[in-house]
């Protein structure tokens, strides 16, 4: 079945700085992905939604010169969580959906801890 | 703008038992998806089942079915001799059959515990 992986599973940065995470599609093309964001024990909000090649749609209240999402190939999109600060710190999780399927497949997820 | 209504914070069941997790959904849509997701303790997001709106079929995937009334905008998951593995949050989500609108929206979710 369709795989997508999320790297790094989880990281610790130090306020202030950038963190990027990265979102591959292993074995099929994906031209959109979504960014999530979940915080303990709570849903799953969409942060932004991903396009190969052209930028990113973001949701309401999502800053996005805060969170740059970069999607520049058909396999792989980034989320860069800029000037990092502690209320940033959260679980953030990618899908995408397989070309032609109804699927959405999601990635394993990355635990960001700011101090 | 859809909403999904989840309104069980917790359920527990007995092993073995049946137990039936609510979702209440809101669009005006009449073409959409709903999902029924897993998310086990490693966090990491399992599709459990799907069902089409114009399907008027309840989907069934081994000892999960769900019981899809579209009038009533419900979609309940329910899951047939629970087994231990099944312990995890549930997480039910909608999503648009319109072609570029194809983002999830989760529901709150329902922690469900299996007794032994």
């Amino acid at each position: 079945g369709a795989v997508v992986s999320q790297h790094p599973s989880w990281v610790i940065c130090k306020s202030g700085t950038s963190v990027k995470i990265e979102c591959r599609s292993l074995d099929f093309q994906a031209t959109t992905m979504f960014w999530y964001r979940q915080f303990p024990k709570q849903s799953l909000m969409l942060m932004a939604t991903s396009n190969e090649g052209s930028k990113a749609t973001y949701e309401q209240g999502v800053e996005k010169d805060k969170f740059l999402i970069n999607h520049a190939s058909l396999t792989l999109s980034t989320l860069t969580v800029t000037s990092a600060h502690p209320e940033d710190s959260s679980f953030y999780i990618c899908s995408a959906r397989d070309e032609g399927g109804h699927r959405a497949f999601f990635g394993q997820g990355t635990r960001l801890t700011v101090v | 703008a859809q909403t999904v209504t989840q309104s069980q914070p917790e359920m527990s069941v007995q092993e073995a038992e049946t137990v039936t997790l609510s979702c209440t959904y809101d669009t005006s849509e009449s073409d959409y998806y709903l999902f029924w997701y897993k998310q086990p303790p490693s966090r990491q997001m399992i599709l459990v089942i799907r069902q089409e709106a114009y399907k008027q079929q309840n989907a069934t995937e081994n000892r999960f079915s769900v019981n899809f009334q579209k009038a009533a905008k419900s979609f309940s998951l329910k899951i047939s001799d629970s087994q231990l593995g099944d312990a995890a949050m549930y997480f039910c989500a909608y999503r648009s059959a319109d072609f570029g609108n194809e983002k999830l929206t989760f529901g709150t979710g329902t922690r469900l515990t299996i007794i032994p």
